[in-house]
C-alpha cells in the first residue's frame, strides 16, 4: 500500500514570498490533515478535511494560509506572504473517516523562511 | 485551547531498562488516546492507542496505562532497545470529527 506522498521535501524562501505544498493521501482515506510542527514541539493541526469539505480550520492563520482539497483527493497548502515564524515542518496525514486516531503521516516538507 | 501535557521532555535509558513517559489532560471530552513514534526526518507513526474505559493495553513491549479519574495516562516501554530511540508523542481525540491534539513530545535515547 502506497503511503502519504508530499512534495517538495525541502523549501527555502525569503520572508514575504509565497510557497505551496502538495499532498496525496492514501487511496480511500476520506479525512486529510495538515499539521505544522515547529522544531522541538508536537504537531499542531492547521486544517482537517472530510472528503473535500473543511471540518476544522480553527488554528489556520487565514490571513496568510490557505488550503484546498481537490475532488476529495489531493490537497495543497499555501502560505502567502511567509513570515520567519512559519519556518517548520509541514506534515500531511490521512485516515479512514471513523478512525481519526490511526493517522498515516507523510514525510513532511521542511520550510525555512529567511 | 485544549492541551495535553507530556513529561519528561527527554529521557535516557539503558538497553534492557524500562522507559516511562507520562501525559495529563484536562478536557473530559477527549475520548481516545493514541501514542505516536517519530524518527528523525519521518512523520509520526501510530504506536498504540487506548479508550478511556480501559485501564491498560499491552502490545508487545509497549503498554499504555490509563487513569481516568486522575486524567493521566502513560506509555511504558519494557526491555528498551537502541532501535526505540525516537521522539514519542501522546495525543488525545475529541469531537465527532476526531480532532487530534498532540503532546509536546519526549525524546528517548536508549544507550547500549
Amino acid at each position: 500500500e502506497a503511503g502519504v506522498a508530499q512534495s517538495p521535501r525541502y523549501k527555502i524562501i525569503e520572508k514575504r514570498q509565497s510557497v505551496a505544498f502538495w499532498c496525496n493521501p492514501i487511496s480511500g482515506h476520506a479525512t486529510l490533515y495538515w499539521y505544522q510542527q515547529i522544531l522541538g514541539q508536537g504537531p499542531k493541526l492547521l486544517i482537517q478535511f472530510q472528503n473535500n469539505g473543511v471540518v476544522d480550520d480553527s488554528q489556520l492563520p487565514k490571513d496568510r494560509f490557505s488550503a484546498e482539497r481537490l475532488k476529495g483527493v489531493d490537497s495543497t497548502l499555501k502560505i502567502q506572504p511567509a513570515k520567519l515564524e512559519d519556518s517548520a515542518v509541514y506534515l500531511c496525514a490521512s485516515s479512514f473517516r471513523a478512525r481519526g486516531y490511526e493517522q498515516y503521516f507523510g514525510p513532511g516538507t521542511r520550510l525555512t523562511v529567511t | 485551547q485544549q492541551q495535553v501535557k507530556q513529561s519528561p521532555q527527554s529521557l535516557i535509558v539503558q538497553k534492557g531498562g524500562i522507559s516511562i513517559i507520562n501525559c495529563a489532560y484536562e478536557n473530559t471530552a477527549f475520548d481516545y488516546f493514541p501514542w505516536y513514534q517519530q524518527f528523525p526526518g519521518k512523520g509520526p507513526a501510530l504506536l498504540i492507542a487506548i479508550r478511556p474505559d480501559v485501564s491498560e493495553k499491552k502490545e508487545g513491549r509497549f503498554t499504555i496505562s490509563f487513569n481516568k479519574s486522575a486524567k493521566q495516562f502513560s506509555l511504558h516501554i519494557m526491555d528498551s532497545q537502541p532501535g526505540d530511540s525516537a521522539t514519542y508523542f501522546c495525543a488525545a481525540l475529541s469531537g465527532g470529527y476526531q480532532k487530534v491534539t498532540f503532546g509536546t513530545g519526549t525524546k528517548l535515547q536508549v544507550i547500549p
